[in-house]
């Protein structure tokens, strides 16, 4: 059975830096490429990342271009997203999706930025 | 970017009634296209993939049409589980985007 679970959400301040964690079982995460979808409270949904997983590209959103970094750790079976220098505007509920087609995801992680 | 504008917001129907959702996209994307239902404070689930493929487990009355710029999503007869909010999203090109999502609500 696939699992995805998020952990590394809470409170930051403005500037600060949080690394969220996707933990995945039920298939290997070196095969398939991997995403991170947030969405701002009460908002729609935003593509955040991506990492292939052919070749380990990766991708970014205009929005966080320079200040986050998607990565894996194929041995630990988990996804990585570390975020620098965080804004109010990054606040949300941030999701990993698994494959081109987002056909698992996990249940979320809160990350609140506010000084 | 591209740009697709899901329509309407809002569809106010009944249960048992059609629902026919539409996203349109800024430019071609060919049947790159996916839909995503999110019930309240859960977490988005794929129902269409490919643009007409259902994903695993989800029900026959959930249908997906169109390539290029104009996709539907089409429930047949919607069951009480149904009423969510539905998104579309591009996986063409770089960035992926979502549309703003339809929310089908109970009359």
């Amino acid at each position: 059975e696939v699992q995805l679970l998020e952990s590394g959400g809470g409170l930051v301040q403005p500037g600060g830096s949080l690394r969220l964690s996707c933990g995945v079982s039920g298939f290997t995460l070196s095969s398939r490429s991997m995403s991170w979808v947030r969405q701002a409270p009460g908002k729609g949904l935003e593509w955040v990342s991506a990492i292939s997983g052919s070749d380990g590209s990766t991708y970014y959103a205009d929005s966080v271009k320079g200040r986050f970094t998607i990565s894996r750790d194929n041995s630990k079976n988990t996804l990585y997203l570390q975020m620098n220098s965080l804004r109010v505007e990054d606040t949300a509920v941030y999701y990993c999706a698994k494959g081109g087609d987002y056909e698992y995801w996990g249940q979320g992680s809160l990350v609140t930025v506010s000084s | 970017e591209v740009v697709l504008t899901q329509s309407p917001p809002t569809l106010s129907l009944s249960p048992g009634d059609r629902a026919t959702l539409s996203c349109r996209a800024s430019e071609s994307v060919g049947t790159y296209l996916g839909w995503y239902q999110q019930r309240p404070g859960q977490a988005p689930r794929l129902l269409i993939y490919e643009a007409s493929n259902r994903a695993t487990g989800i029900p026959t009355r959930f249908s997906g049409s169109g390539s290029g710029t104009d996709f539907t999503l089409t429930i047949s007869s919607l069951e009480p589980e149904d009423f969510a909010v539905y998104y579309c999203q591009q996986r063409s090109r770089w960035p992926r985007t979502f549309g703003r999502g339809t929310k089908v609500a109970i009359k």
